[in-house]
């Protein structure tokens, strides 16, 4: 079985600071990784995906993540957060030769943007 | 194109009801994912259709059910509902092409049982 675990469930941050939301995944097999968003009363919504080739993946609105097999660990950053950042991000895995497209998630990290 | 259509978007039942929850998965999706989130617990995966066929199973008690119309439309069943079947569910729909495909998620149905 896969889990994954977010380690911090709240991260508050000053508007135009760095932001770093931690994630490490457990699994006995290869897994895909990804980092989903979940904006007030929305659905989640994809923000990054490692499937394979360089472990640095970055989005369209300035975050990046990096894929550390050894450590097991798919960290989030965003060098200079903006108000419109406050969501709750999610961290998830999908085991690569399982047919569907299940996603085992982390707790999830609440981000609270302050001017 | 649309989204992922789920309705009702907020319901209250009484406990011991039954409800039915109805996804539309994005025009050309066949699978359709269904997913229960609640503060204590988090997001966790109920079920996932392809084809009309129940494809993958979460850990959730035979309460929860689920199917799939041929035109790709999902439908989850809750019965006897407790308490704690309180949740945001969420259903995702996706293309089906080559390794992996995104998952699109509709904005949740929001259950609270009294």
């Amino acid at each position: 079985a896969q889990s994954v675990t977010q380690l911090d469930s709240q991260v508050p941050v000053f508007e135009e600071a760095p932001v770093e939301l931690r994630c490490n995944y457990s699994s006995s097999v290869s897994v895909y990784l990804f980092w989903y968003v979940q904006y007030p009363n929305q659905g989640l919504q994809l923000l990054l995906k490692y499937l394979s080739g360089s472990t640095l993946v970055k989005s369209i609105n300035g975050f990046e993540a990096e894929f550390n097999k050894s450590q097991t660990s798919f960290h989030l950053r965003k060098p200079s957060v903006h108000i419109s950042d406050t969501a709750e991000y999610f961290c998830a895995v999908k085991v690569i030769k399982a047919a569907g497209n299940k996603l085992t998630f982390g707790g999830g990290t609440r981000v609270l943007v302050k001017p | 194109k649309a989204g992922v259509t789920q309705t009702p978007r907020y319901l209250i039942k009484t406990r011991g009801q039954q409800v039915t929850l109805s996804c539309s998965p994005i025009s050309g999706h066949r699978s359709v994912s269904w997913y229960q989130q609640t503060p204590g617990q988090g997001l966790q995966f109920l079920f996932e259709y392809f084809s009309e066929t129940q494809r993958n199973k979460g850990n959730f008690p035979g309460r929860f059910s689920g199917r799939q119309f041929s035109n790709s439309r999902s439908e989850m069943n809750v019965s006897t509902l407790e308490l704690g079947d309180s949740a945001l569910y969420l259903c995702a729909s996706s293309l089906e092409q080559g390794r992996w495909t995104e998952a699109f998620f509709g904005q949740g149905t929001r259950l609270t049982v009294v």
